[in-house]
């Protein structure tokens, strides 16, 4: 069974730092994809990660999968307040590239 | 304007009361998928659909049903209703190959 960890699963952070989140994996995949959930919305997508050392950046976010160690990651530059939103990664379970398996998400908080 | 949508947007309702939701999307997408959106469980499928009259199985289908009797259109069918489906649903269509996926509205529902 395919699970999907995330970490940290709640995140304060000042307006103007760094940070990551975390997306781990527990077997083969190759197809990992980042989403945006803001209060009370719908899911909105970032990134499509689809082969080992992909990265992809978008304003502010930049997304990097290593399907080697099963990792990928959300690296935030330089937070502003509108980031503030719940952040998903998902998987696809190998072998099927139609089955997706969410992390339980991560929900950023960037402070003024 | 490309969308997803689904309805009702709100549902309450008894348990035991059929109810169908109704999902659509006008992107011409042979993809689409159910998923429910629990607290701290993130976003878990319930089923999905590859193409006209090609369902399958997702991680949590027990209880519900559904039918692509038409590209644009993938109703999510509770025949009996329990609490414990007292959830946060989401339909969600794209392109063959998961390459983005587009997210409806969301429709909550309450079984009592």
């Amino acid at each position: 069974e395919l699970k999907v960890e995330q970490n940290p699963l709640f995140l304060s952070m000042q307006e103007g730092k760094n940070y990551t989140i975390y997306c781990n994996y527990s077997t083969t995949s190759d197809r990992l994809y980042w989403y945006r959930q803001d209060p009370g919305k719908s899911l909105e997508s970032l990134f499509v990660l689809l082969s080992n050392g992909a990265v992809k950046q978008e304003g502010r976010l930049m997304a990097s999968l290593d399907t080697k160690a099963r990792l990928s990651t959300l690296h935030i530059t330089a937070a502003v307040h509108d980031l503030s939103a719940t952040y998903f990664c998902a998987v696809t379970v190998a072998g099927s590239a139609r089955q997706l398996t969410f992390g339980s998400g991560t929900q950023l908080t960037v402070l003024p | 304007e490309a969308q997803v949508t689904q309805n009702p947007r709100y549902l309450i309702t008894v348990t035991g009361k059929k109810l169908t939701v109704t999902c659509s999307q006008n992107m011409n997408h042979e993809y689409m998928s159910w998923y429910r959106q629990d607290p701290g469980l993130g976003l878990r499928q319930i089923y999905y659909s590859m193409n006209v009259e090609v369902t399958d199985k997702g991680d949590v289908p027990e209880g519900y049903k559904v039918s692509r009797k038409e590209k644009r259109n993938f109703p999510l069918i509770l025949e009996s209703p329990s609490p414990n489906q007292t959830s946060l649903y989401f339909c969600a269509s794209s392109l063959g190959g998961l390459v983005e996926q587009f997210f409806g509205p969301g429709t909550r529902l309450t079984v009592l």
